[in-house]
């Protein structure tokens, strides 16, 4: 049973567009919200989190968006770089507990194109 | 270090030998989780020192993985008569104690059972 989802495994977008990427979660419970970059061969990047007593956190080019009643959240990127091809990945933690593990998505492969 | 170092960076090993992999952490910090992709697929979580705690073991596979964190920093996971299906990529995080769940990662070891 996936907790967190990502629908979509890849999304190719043109260099200065807006790239959208979405991910869905089942968990009322969590709390705390995060995107990952990865590049092959590398780990995760910590990219930008949001908690959910908000609905949007923005850094720079980076915008994550967070709609609770819909248990959605997305990640905006604009204008759009080639350096920003990569996996990118969701995960959602929860309160309550002592253990504060992440939950992943699967990840989409972001394709910029020049 | 500044960041989350993890080693050996590659490891092939045959069916059925034991390995160690070695994971430490950002200075200071004191949670410390493993987590593996497999290939494919998203991170999945494995076990989780915060503190002096008992660990939380709940996403081991199976009794052959053990993992332990020597005086609150570097920690070892081991894996006993490994099995092909643990082929994957083994990933170390730490983070601040306190800190909303921002997650660092290490590189990743990347383990190849034959």
């Amino acid at each position: 049973d996936q907790q967190v989802k990502q629908n979509s495994p890849s999304l190719s977008v043109q260099e200065g567009r807006i790239s959208i990427l979405n991910c869905d979660y089942t968990n009322s419970m969590f709390d705390y919200f995060l995107w990952y970059k990865k590049y092959p061969a590398e780990g995760p990047t910590f990219l930008i989190s949001i908690s959910s007593i908000k609905d949007k956190n923005e850094d720079g080019r980076f915008t994550v968006f967070l709609n609770k009643s819909a248990k959605h959240l997305s990640l905006h990127i604009v204008p759009s770089q080639p350096g920003d091809s990569a996996v990118y990945f969701c995960a959602a933690s929860g309160a309550g507990g002592s253990a504060r593990q992440l939950t992943f998505g699967s990840g989409t492969q972001l394709t910029v194109l020049p | 270090g500044a960041g989350v170092s993890q080693s050996p960076s590659n490891k092939v090993t045959e069916k059925g030998k034991d390995v160690e992999l070695r994971c430490d952490p950002i200075s200071g910090h004191t949670a410390l989780y493993w987590y593996r992709q497999s290939l494919g697929q998203g991170l999945e979580f494995l076990i989780y020192f915060q503190g002096n705690s008992a660990p939380d073991k709940s996403g081991l596979p199976s009794d052959r993985f053990s993992a332990e964190r020597t005086g609150g920093s570097v920690s070892t996971l081991t894996i006993q008569r490994t099995q092909q299906e643990d082929s994957a990529v083994y990933l170390c995080a730490s983070s601040l104690l306190g800190e909303a769940d921002t997650q660092y990662f290490g590189p990743g070891t990347r383990l190849t059972v034959l």
